[in-house]
């Protein structure tokens, strides 16, 4: 398996509610990360999880939540989210030995705050 | 501030022809350097990368160049292909800590007919 897996594949959610992005990834990555891509701009890294413990949290806001219950999933907690933060949803993962790896993205979650 | 730049964003191709996408950057930290193609509402796809103790990566038709003296690195397609039109993103990883990847700001390709 040398995928990740993002669901669901698009999302539509109101300001008030609550909603969850899954990541899976079953490469033995041991680092996953969570990326945010708006439309014509490149994807800007959000958080970072390095053995399931988050080491990056790029200033996101709150309404913002990661999750990393084991070493084979991530998810991203949304809550009152602003119709500014409809974009894609990107996970990624990469192997953490001291070596460079290009890291496997997901399709993501185009998502849409209405 | 934008620390990796593709001052090009886009660029149109003959098939067959070269494609030359170019990428600067300006943290001299960084010390390996990724190339991701990447559709409309899909994740990016890695290609390519080199480490900056080389100058030149080939993988078939892709051939990355590193010239770490003017901080500055280069994808060749030969030959492009129709598949081949898609947002190029080049990447950037520091010489410590490989879990931050910093994206530059992409590169349209069209390869034409």
């Amino acid at each position: 398996d040398t995928e990740v897996t993002q669901t669901p594949k698009h999302l539509v959610m109101g300001m008030t509610n609550k909603k969850s992005l899954k990541c899976e990834q079953h490469m033995g990555h041991r680092a996953m990360y969570w990326y945010k891509q708006k439309a014509k701009k490149p994807p800007e890294l959000m958080f970072v999880y390095s053995y399931e413990k988050l080491s990056i949290n790029e200033s996101v806001p709150s309404r913002f939540s990661p999750e990393c219950p084991n070493s084979s999933l991530l998810n991203l907690h949304l809550h009152a989210l602003q119709p500014e933060d409809s974009a894609l949803y990107l996970c990624a993962s990469s192997q953490l030995s001291g070596q460079y790896y290009g890291y496997t993205f997901g399709s993501g979650t185009r998502l849409t705050v209405v | 501030d934008q620390q990796v730049k593709q001052n090009s964003p886009s660029l149109s191709v003959q098939e067959g022809r070269i494609s030359i996408l170019n990428c600067d950057y300006t943290n001299s930290m960084f010390d390996y350097f990724l190339w991701y193609k990447k559709y409309p509402a899909e994740g990016p796809t890695f290609l390519i990368s080199i480490s900056s103790i080389k100058d030149k990566n080939e993988d078939g038709r892709f051939t990355v160049f590193l010239n770490k003296s003017a901080k500055h690195l280069s994808l060749h397609i030969v030959p492009s292909q129709p598949g081949d039109s898609a947002v190029y993103f080049c990447a950037a990883l520091p010489l410590r800590g490989n879990e931050k990847l910093t994206f530059g700001t992409g590169t349209r390709l069209t390869i034409i007919p």
